[in-house]
């Protein structure tokens, strides 16, 4: 089946660690996405990457890193200077800027919590 | 300021009791409207894409509608298993990867 593999599902941070969040796709999509979600908010973007070896800043990205070697890989670092990062982090891909569609599909999402 | 807001943030529905989510937007130029369900816990499903006004999608008990401002998501008969959080995204034209999503409206329909 083709879809958005996000792991592990809970994730628990001790302070001044680094921790990384995992997101694999097998739908052939060029363009990946990294989502942040607190109670009550909308979706903030932390980070995208439209190609491979290519990634731009979102609204939120102090604190994270992220890299794409991979065309199916993105995975997501949450970093110690992230001083609140307690929240569910979704991935996201779709087919690319280009063409008529360009819908997003989600994985089902990550749980971090700071011990 | 690009933004979209919904309401209500929350509706309490009884079964059969059909009712209409708003998503009013403010962007520069849009590129697509989309709707999502997401259930506690787990990621948003996508439901709908919208790309004009005048456009409407329909799937099951939900229809979706698009106006130059706002879109709204009606629910007709709804049953319990329709609860759920209801996610508004816009793309903005000018740039293709940014969506700005609403905070979502929580459903919950009672038997």
């Amino acid at each position: 089946d083709g879809g958005i593999t996000q792991s592990p599902k809970y994730l628990f941070r001790k302070e001044g660690q680094n921790v990384t969040l995992s997101c694999e796709q097998n739908l052939n999509h060029d363009a990946m996405y990294w989502y942040r979600q607190d109670p009550g908010q909308g979706l903030r973007l932390i980070y995208y990457s439209q190609i491979v070896n290519d990634f731009q800043k979102g609204d939120i990205a102090e604190g994270y890193s992220v890299s794409r070697e991979k065309k199916e890989s993105f995975p997501l670092t949450v970093t110690s200077a992230q001083k609140n990062p307690t929240a569910f982090y979704l991935c996201a891909s779709s087919g690319g800027p280009l063409g008529g569609k360009n819908i997003q599909y989600f994985g089902a999402g990550t749980r971090l919590s700071v011990l | 300021e690009d933004q979209v807001t919904q309401s209500p943030e929350a509706l309490r529905l009884q079964e059969g009791e059909s009712s209409s989510l708003n998503c009013s937007y403010t962007v520069s130029g849009l590129r697509g409207l989309f709707w999502y369900r997401q259930d506690p816990g787990k990621g948003p499903e996508f439901l709908f894409t919208l790309y004009s006004a005048g456009e409407e999608k329909e799937k099951e008990r939900l229809k979706a509608t698009l106006t130059k401002k706002e879109s709204f998501l009606h629910i007709t008969a709804p049953k319990p298993e329709d609860s759920a959080t209801y996610l508004c995204a816009v793309q903005a034209l000018y740039n293709f990867n940014k969506f700005y999503f609403g905070s979502g409206t929580k459903l919950n329909v009672k038997p």
